[in-house]
């Protein structure tokens, strides 16, 4: 099983508002990762967790707040988004990072629009 | 800092063979990954190199060259269902960090 489940898959919030996107894997990984993909372009990656904690920020704004509640799961919470930010956010995740062959999954994605 | 260089666009025929190559100067080198992304969806993992040398899985394989900085993707017997973006990706040297290229459209054409 090598599955990654983002949920929602599409999401329309105005610039008001306050909504999570949520990403589960069973996988035993103990990395998890947030990516923002925007239309042509390659993944960017935005948060890295390693053991539940965060490793990695990718200096990104504070309206982003990541959330890892334990090794299953990875939420990122979003407040007074701005229409820049509409785009395909990516959850990933991986073994140990630094375990050499180690691949890193990613989930479907959550189609992303602010209005 | 990571600088991943790949082609922009590439075209081919149903049935021929195609490489996509990539290079890439990097502070720091923990693997490279292709994966291949497919219009309005994630990307799908297609493989991983660490070593030097050719990874084969059926009809796709890849190269490195870590001296040169290098590694292609090579599809066999091109499919239509082939036609996709195909991303390479570098690993850091503490595992954290997967920093894509821009990525490569191939068109499959009959």
């Amino acid at each position: 099983d090598t599955e990654v489940t983002q949920t929602p898959k599409h999401l329309v919030m105005g610039m008001t508002n306050k909504k999570s996107l949520k990403c589960e894997q069973h996988m035993g990984h103990r990395a998890m990762y947030w990516y923002k993909q925007k239309a042509k372009k390659p993944p960017e990656l935005m948060f890295v967790y390693s053991y539940e904690k965060l490793s990695i920020n990718e200096s990104v704004p504070s309206r982003f707040s990541p959330e890892c509640p334990n090794s299953s799961l990875l939420n990122l919470h979003l407040h007074a988004l701005q229409p820049e930010d509409s785009a395909l956010y990516l959850c990933a995740s991986s073994q140990v990072p630094k375990v050499s062959g180690n691949t890193i999954y990613f989930g479907e994605g959550s189609w992303l629009t602010v209005v | 800092g990571q600088n991943i260089d790949q082609p922009t666009e590439m075209t081919a025929t149903e049935g021929a063979i195609v490489q996509i190559n990539c290079t890439y100067q990097t502070s720091g080198f923990n693997g490279l990954f292709w994966y291949q992304q497919h219009a309005g969806e994630a990307p799908t993992f297609l493989s991983y190199n660490v070593l030097d040398g050719l990874e084969e899985k059926g009809r796709f394989s890849s190269f490195l060259s870590r001296s040169k900085g290098y590694s292609y993707l090579l599809l066999k017997e091109l499919q239509m269902k082939d036609s996709a973006s195909y991303l390479c990706a570098v690993r850091d040297n503490a595992g954290n960090m997967l920093t894509f290229g821009g990525g490569t459209r191939l068109m499959v054409k009959p």
